[in-house]
């Protein structure tokens, strides 16, 4: 079984200030990893994926990601938050030796406050 | 760029009654998910074709959903009759072969059962 666990509802952060959405995952076998973003009544758009490599993934307007195997974690940040960037950021993981079915965390909602 | 199209946007109907829902992959990409997403959570899937077979519909309510994909392309996603606990946001996903491990998410359907 894959779970993911996004222990934070909400994060808040000022603009221009540096933001981390955590994700911690289960996987049987190799992680593959992604992060999306949704906006209201919309659908689930893609940031970034780490599937192998480099641990920092670079992705979409300007985030990134750490992955960190010992801590089963692959953390959203970016350097500088824009008001433009509030939305719900959902974590997702399938592993690399399972049928390819995506789960995902519960959702962290960002607020950036101008 | 090529999108995952999804119709209707929006659906609201009564208890009881029948309602359906559309998507159409991109273009060539042989496996597609249907996913539903209650407010405030991370999206669960509920079936998932390969080309025109179900790989895995374990969590798809048998009574009352049902999932089809005649030719391999475009899919319906029917609910018969509807409940007020299936008020929720319809997501549709679809990927290609090879490498890219990419899912490319529809706007969703947003049904709501009154």
């Amino acid at each position: 079984a894959q779970s993911v666990a996004q222990p934070e509802d909400q994060v808040n952060v000022a603009e221009g200030n540096p933001l981390t959405v955590k994700c911690t995952y289960s996987v049987s076998g190799n992680p593959y990893l992604f992060w999306y973003v949704q906006y209201p009544n919309r659908g689930l758009q893609f940031l970034l994926k780490y599937i192998t490599g480099d641990n920092l993934v670079k992705g979409s307007y300007g985030f990134e990601a750490e992955f960190n195997k010992s801590q089963t974690s692959f953390h959203l940040k970016k350097p500088s938050a824009l008001v433009s960037d509030s939305a719900l950021y959902f974590c997702a993981v399938r592993a690399d030796n399972a049928g390819n079915m995506l789960t995902f965390g519960g959702g962290t909602r960002l607020m950036v406050k101008p | 760029e090529a999108e995952v199209a999804q119709s209707p946007r929006y659906k609201i109907t009564e208890k009881s009654q029948a309602v359906a829902f559309w998507c159409d992959p991109i273009s060539g990409h042989a496996t597609l998910y249907w996913y539903r997403q209650i407010l405030g959570q991370g999206p669960e899937l509920l079936v998932q074709f390969q080309d025109e077979s179900v790989v895995d519909d374990s969590q798809l309510p048998k009574d009352r959903f049902s999932a089809e994909r005649l030719k391999g392309v475009d899919s319906t996603l029917k609910i018969q009759p509807a409940e007020l606990g299936d008020s929720a946001m319809y997501l549709c996903a679809s990927r290609g072969t090879g490498g890219n491990y990419g899912y490319t998410f529809g706007s969703g359907t947003r049904l709501t059962v009154v």
